[in-house]
This record gives C-alpha cells, structure tokens and sequence, in this order.
C-alpha cells in the first residue's frame, strides 16, 4: 500500500532563517506531488505540484520554493523565511493529475 | 475568486442527528467533486467522492448529493456521531485535461455532541 511521510511535524523558525521541509511517498511510481498550505478559515491552498522528477509548477508567487530531486520526494524551501510563511503545510499525492490526492500529516511551522 | 464555496462555516448537531454541508462550484468544467475529512493535527483523508454522472453515492453514513443543473453538491452523514466531529472540506476539479487543479470550500467545522 501507498504511505507518505512529511516532516518534521513541527518547526518552530526566527523570521530571516532558511526552511526546508521534506515529503517522500512509498509504494508508488511518478506520483504526481503536492504542496498546500493551510490556514485557519481560508481552506486549502495550492502552492506547487509537480508531475515528474525536476517539474514544478508554482500556483502562487510567494517567498517559497519547491523541488523534486527523486520520483518520491518533494521538498519545499525558502532561503528567508517570513512572518507571513507560518502555517500547516501539507504535502499530497496522487496517481494521476488530481485523481484523488492523499495527504500527510503535515507541518506546523512557526515564524517567530 | 472562489471557485468552491462552503456553508456552513461551523455546524453543530446532536448525537444521532444529521449532518449537512452543502457546497456550489462555478466552472461548469468540473467533473469530480470529493470531500475531505481532517481530525486537528492530522492531513485531510479522502471520505468519498461523486463524479456527474450519478445524482448520489452512498457510503455507510456518508452521502453525497449531487444537482448538476444547480451546481451544488452536499454531504449528509447520517447518524451522527461524536467521533465524526472534524473539520470537512469539499472540492472539485475537471479530470478532461487542462489545467485545472484540486479546488477546496474554505471548510466547516462539525461538532457532534454526545
């Protein structure tokens, strides 16, 4: 069966400071990837996807990135993070383009 | 522009009640409209899914009603219960190519109480 991991599961960060935060899935080939972030009332939002190793597509310009080394990993980065970039960051993960994604537990990040 | 919108934004019902959240879309594109159940601290799980073709699916409690001509779709779980509290998210997408993505509602959060 299909598992994937994120983490950590927390990260507490200072404003100015480097991210990176690392998503990988098992028991798949050339899943297409995801990452959302979430936040309070506002729903999921759509950051990157990627549909094979070294494609990414961004839904939003913002002070993050998104990369993908190896067919299973996905990692978003950002060289200086900011206030703004707290949230729950959600990676996902489906077979064919939308059809349906699965979610991991995500990371909570905190900019302080 | 939202393309998904959710109501109600928070629900609360009684153990053994039903439960109803409702959505409508915009893009007459759409063609799969699942819905998400997320416990605090964990990912959205995949509960159930309808694509247009079929004006309900049923599974266990969970039913998804679907009115194409209205653009509206909406979960029901019926008897409620205390362990179905979570915060429920519908969204939709057009699988006929493209670039439309997953979109989601904003989200409501349910509370069953004992």
């Amino acid at each position: 069966s299909q598992t994937i991991h994120q983490w950590p599961a927390t990260l507490v960060q200072p404003v100015g400071s480097p991210l990176s935060l690392e998503c990988t899935v098992e028991g798949t080939s050339n899943p297409n990837l995801y990452w959302y972030r979430q936040a309070a009332g506002r729903g999921l939002q759509l950051l990157f996807y990627s549909v094979g190793i070294g494609q990414i597509s961004s839904e939003v310009p913002q002070n993050l990135s998104a990369s993908r080394p190896q067919d299973r990993q996905f990692i978003l980065s950002s060289k200086k993070l900011l206030l703004s970039d707290s949230g729950f960051y959600l990676c996902a993960w489906s077979d064919e383009l939308n059809q349906p994604q699965h979610f991991g537990d995500g990371t909570r990040l905190s900019i302080l | 522009q939202q393309q998904v919108k959710q109501s109600p934004q928070s629900l609360i019902v009684q153990k053994g009640g039903i439960s109803i959240i409702n959505c409508a879309y915009e893009n007459t594109a759409f063609d799969y409209f699942p819905w998400y159940q997320q416990f605090p601290g964990k990912g959205p799980a995949l509960l159930i899914a309808i694509r247009p073709d079929v004006s309900e699916k049923k599974e266990g409690r969970f039913t998804i009603s679907f009115n194409k001509s209205a653009k509206q779709f909406s979960l029901h779980i019926m008897d409620s219960q205390p362990g179905d509290s979570a915060t429920y998210f519908c969204a939709a997408s057009s699988t006929q190519g493209g670039s439309e993505k997953l979109v989601f509602g904003k989200g409501t959060k349910l509370t069953v109480n004992p």
